[in-house]
């Protein structure tokens, strides 16, 4: 199994405070996503990094933000979390992009808004 | 955009028969991949199989194979001989060679095998 862990794995926060979850690989991998899972829409794509300190949105970003100052660590920020923000967060990683590079998922975090 | 589509909410099947979980999907792309991942109920996901855009053959990988019909734009995964650990909920997801680092998932096919 692909090295990869993710925390918290549950969170319960308030609306209007801050969240950060933590993506944490052993495989050196270059790249790593996060994802939400919500019913009816399977897994969509938050932010990806291609590299330290290279991200780039992708198509839920929107009251999300990323770092990534060590290959191994990725950092997904709700700046003012919102209800709508409950999800399940993935984390994955790929060690290319080429179109047979599967995706490594972690555990997943259970992220409640209240 | 890329589009993928599982029209099966949810799946029932025998134990030891097999199943076809549906998925097709939309693109302009030439290039590209196609994978299917399962999520069992404890949560993780779970790499099955992948097939390229220009394979020739279809992909298999144990029990589960892909039925990739490249001119109705589909990828069936078939799993035979099912059994209980295989209900799951199965995601079919794509990535475009010229948008590589965003992989589309569709909404899942919740399969649950009956003993």
């Amino acid at each position: 199994d692909a090295g990869i862990t993710q925390s918290p794995r549950h969170k319960v926060t308030e609306t209007g405070t801050p969240v950060t979850l933590r993506c944490h690989q052993t495989e050196n991998h270059r790249y790593m996503y996060w994802y939400r899972q919500d019913p009816g829409h399977g897994l969509r794509l938050i932010h990806y990094s291609y590299g330290v300190k290279d991200t780039d949105k992708g198509e839920v970003s929107d009251g999300y933000s990323v770092s990534r100052s060590k290959t191994e660590d990725f950092l997904l920020t709700l700046e003012s979390a919102t209800s709508s923000q409950t999800s399940v967060y993935f984390c994955a990683i790929s060690e290319g992009v080429l179109a047979g590079n599967e995706q490594f998922f972690g555990p997943g975090t259970r992220l409640t808004v209240l | 955009a890329q589009k993928i589509t599982q029209t099966q909410p949810g799946m029932f099947v025998q134990e030891k028969e097999a199943v076809t979980l549906d998925c097709t999907y939309d693109t302009s792309d030439p290039s590209y991949g196609l994978f299917w991942y399962k999520q069992p109920s404890s949560g993780e996901m779970i790499f099955l199989i992948y097939q390229g855009s220009y394979d020739q053959q279809n992909a298999t990988e144990g029990r589960y194979s892909l039925n990739f019909q490249k001119a109705r734009k589909s990828a069936n995964l078939v799993i035979s001989a099912s059994q209980l650990g295989d209900s799951a909920m199965y995601f079919c997801a794509m990535r475009e060679a010229r948008n590589n680092n965003d992989m589309r998932f569709g909404a899942g096919t919740r399969l649950t095998v009956k003993p």
